[in-house]
């Protein structure tokens, strides 16, 4: 079946450690993005993909950082610049043009 | 900027009955589409319900379905005969024509036995 994979279901960090989070799609949908959720706060949008190797920042993009050099995978990278990396991590992918997304189900990074 | 406005935290409903959650959105473009995604505990994000807005018929998916005011910019989203399995958090979302997505904070539905 067609869908989206992240992983780790769940992920610890150290402080000052960068951390990989992976997010690959097998439904050769074009846009790719990536969200975080913290309580209250809703989906923030950190980047997002359109094509192969071209991303664009999102509304929260410091202390990210992407690459998209695979259709079908859109990993994101936390790194020691993001003070405050505790959070749900969402990706998603979408066609373009598209009706809506579909979500992975998600990492849970946890500063330690 | 686009904005959605999602002014419930927190719905109640009893089993069987009716619940509508609000969304109000702001934008200045004509063509673009509205959401409504459910996330349960589990944190699977599940597309309920879709409307674009050039049609002005309200979409309807079984027992969900939307009232949607273009000139209002509303899109309210009912749950009739609500179920067990209806209890989670709800989140309105505008698409706009250049395919970039906007969340609202999400209204937090309980299901009352």
């Amino acid at each position: 079946d067609g869908g989206i994979t992240q992983s780790p279901k769940y992920l610890f960090r150290k402080e000052g450690q960068n951390v990989t989070l992976s997010c690959e799609q097998n439904l050769n949908h074009d846009a790719m993005y990536w969200y975080r959720q913290d309580p209250g706060q809703g989906l923030r949008l950190i980047y997002y993909s359109q094509i192969v190797n071209d991303f664009q920042k999102g509304d929260i993009a410091e202390g990210y950082s992407v690459s998209r050099e695979k259709k079908e995978s859109f990993p994101l990278t936390v790194t020691s610049a993001q003070k405050n990396p505790t959070a749900f991590y969402l990706c998603a992918s979408s066609m373009w043009p598209s009706y809506g997304y579909t979500f992975g189900s998600g990492t849970r990074l946890t500063v330690v | 900027a686009q904005t959605v406005t999602q002014s419930q935290p927190e719905m109640s409903v009893q089993e069987a009955e009716t619940v509508t959650l609000s969304c109000t959105y702001d934008t200045s473009e004509s063509d673009y589409y509205l959401f409504w995604y459910k996330q349960p505990p589990s944190r699977q994000m599940i597309l309920v319900i879709r409307q674009e807005a050039y049609k002005q018929q309200n979409a309807t998916e079984n027992r969900f379905s939307v009232n949607f005011q273009k000139a209002a910019k509303s899109f309210s989203l009912k749950i009739s005969d609500s179920q067990l399995g209806d209890a989670a958090m709800y989140f309105c979302a505008y698409r706009s024509p250049g395919n970039q997505f906007y969340f609202g904070t999400g209204t937090s539905l309980t299901v009352i036995p």
